[in-house]
């Protein structure tokens, strides 16, 4: 079945530093990719999603490219900020899989701290 | 713009006995869908609804039920409540069809002892 592995965390960085994390995926079919910021005691917001092959999602200083090749979809910002220190989970919604309504397949999720 | 509205925000529960979670949305969103996230386990789906009158079973379906009688409500009922059920859950929806953005609430925080 579908699955989304992401990077164990937690990622501890610099204010001002580069941020990676890395989301790979098993599907089937074409799946569209997202990311996922979960702020302490709060719901999950869409970050960004990309739906089709070298597609490019951005949003807030973050971007992540879906390349098909490496069935990757990993997350970066050039310079974080502690505002940024949240939890961050990748997922997929496979349009084979319409009998779940298209329910989002996550990832474990990577708890992110940016000190100042 | 209320959104996904759900209720209670945390509960106590002793084990054993029933409890139901409330989740309404207000956007018209034909599918929607109960979450339990657990600490190193990531978000996992319990059951969602692709329209109103049908229901189906994620990857952790047992203990619970849920009720789709209308578009926007959506309540998940734990039957008698199990410690392994403590757990914030997350009830979410979205526009039918692949790729569409989920839209989450901010979740119930529920204790079972």
């Amino acid at each position: 079945g579908d699955s989304v592995t992401q990077m164990e965390g937690p990622v501890t960085l610099s204010e001002e530093a580069f941020l990676t994390i890395n989301c790979t995926y098993t599907a089937t079919g074409y799946p569209s990719l997202f990311w996922y910021v979960q702020y302490p005691g709060e719901g999950l917001q869409l970050l960004l999603k990309a739906t089709k092959a070298d597609d490019k999602g951005s949003n807030k200083g973050f971007e992540a490219t879906y390349r098909k090749e490496t069935t990757s979809f990993h997350l970066e910002k050039g310079s974080v900020q502690v505002s940024d220190s949240a939890v961050y989970f990748c997922a997929l919604s496979d349009p084979q899989d319409s009998n779940s309504g298209y329910a989002l397949n996550f990832g474990k999720g990577t708890s992110l701290l940016v000190t100042p | 713009t209320a959104g996904i509205t759900q209720a209670p925000t945390s509960q106590i529960l002793a084990a054993g006995r029933s409890m139901t979670l409330r989740c309404t949305q207000d956007m018209r969103h034909n599918a929607m869908y109960w979450y339990r996230q657990d600490l190193g386990l990531g978000l996992r789906l319990i059951h969602y609804s692709n329209t109103a009158g049908t229901t189906g079973k994620g990857e952790v379906p047992d203990g619970y039920s849920v009720s789709r009688a209308n578009t926007d409500d959506f309540p998940l009922t734990l039957a008698s409540a199990v410690p392994s059920q403590t757990s914030v859950y997350f009830c979410a929806s979205s526009p039918e069809g692949s790729g569409n953005t989920i839209y989450f609430g901010e979740g119930s925080w529920l204790t079972v002892v």
